[in-house]
């Protein structure tokens, strides 16, 4: 089955800096890579998504990027703000199966 | 449009007890998953159902574990008996057939003492 590892496992950032959190995976078949943000005891919201016919996907200040090549992606946070802190999941999913395996999440602290 | 609807949001049970969790999917979702989330861990899935098929339950501990869907709309997990090891949040989430993107429920924490 797939495997998907992240790092880091926690990360530290001042106000207004960027964010990098990476993931690779080990399933070939895989083509969508979805990213979650999970805020302390909230539940897990979608916030952006690739599929694998993508490089790279933005939405203002997150963007995404995709090396299928390598087998891993990264979220990219700009101009970080302390409601950003939070926990990130990147995870991975085949085609035409939707049985999405998750990463092992990021902790994410803005500090103002 | 009401989001995805877990009850209860907290349980706690002694070991051997018996606890069932129930989950509201979105309108029109067919698609829908319980997960299990471990403090500092990602979700991971236990079951999923297309309407009122399970058509992945290979993570799902099936000596103690059950899953229902009738009429392929609300779900029941249940865990009978509860062991220490169990305690973590139980996540339920909806998705349309055929869509990846899954909308979460907030979950229930399960404490078993």
């Amino acid at each position: 089955g797939e495997n998907v590892e992240q790092h880091p496992s926690t990360l530290s950032v001042q106000e207004g800096d960027s964010a990098v959190i990476k993931c690779t995976y080990s399933d070939s078949a895989s083509n969508y890579f979805p990213w979650y943000k999970q805020e302390l005891g909230k539940r897990p919201q979608l916030i952006i998504d690739i599929r694998s016919n993508v490089g790279e996907k933005k939405d203002q200040r997150i963007a995404v990027t995709l090396n299928k090549t390598a087998k891993h992606f990264s979220l990219h946070i700009t101009e970080t703000q302390p409601e950003d802190s939070a926990v990130y999941f990147c995870a991975a999913a085949p085609g035409g199966y939707q049985k999405v395996t998750f990463g092992t999440g990021t902790k994410l602290q803005v500090i103002p | 449009e009401a989001g995805v609807v877990q009850s209860p949001r907290y349980k706690i049970i002694e070991k051997k007890q018996p606890v069932a969790f129930w989950c509201n999917p979105i309108s029109g979702h067919n698609t829908l998953y319980w997960y299990l989330q471990n403090l500092g861990q990602g979700p991971e899935l236990l079951i999923r159902y297309e309407n009122e098929e399970a058509v992945d339950d290979s993570q799902l501990p099936k000596d103690r574990f059950s899953a229902e869907r009738l009429k392929g709309v609300d779900s029941t997990l249940k865990i009978q008996p509860a062991e220490l090891g169990d305690s973590a949040v139980y996540l339920c989430a909806s998705s349309l057939t055929d869509q990846y993107e899954q909308y979460f429920g907030p979950g229930t924490r399960l404490t078993v003492t």
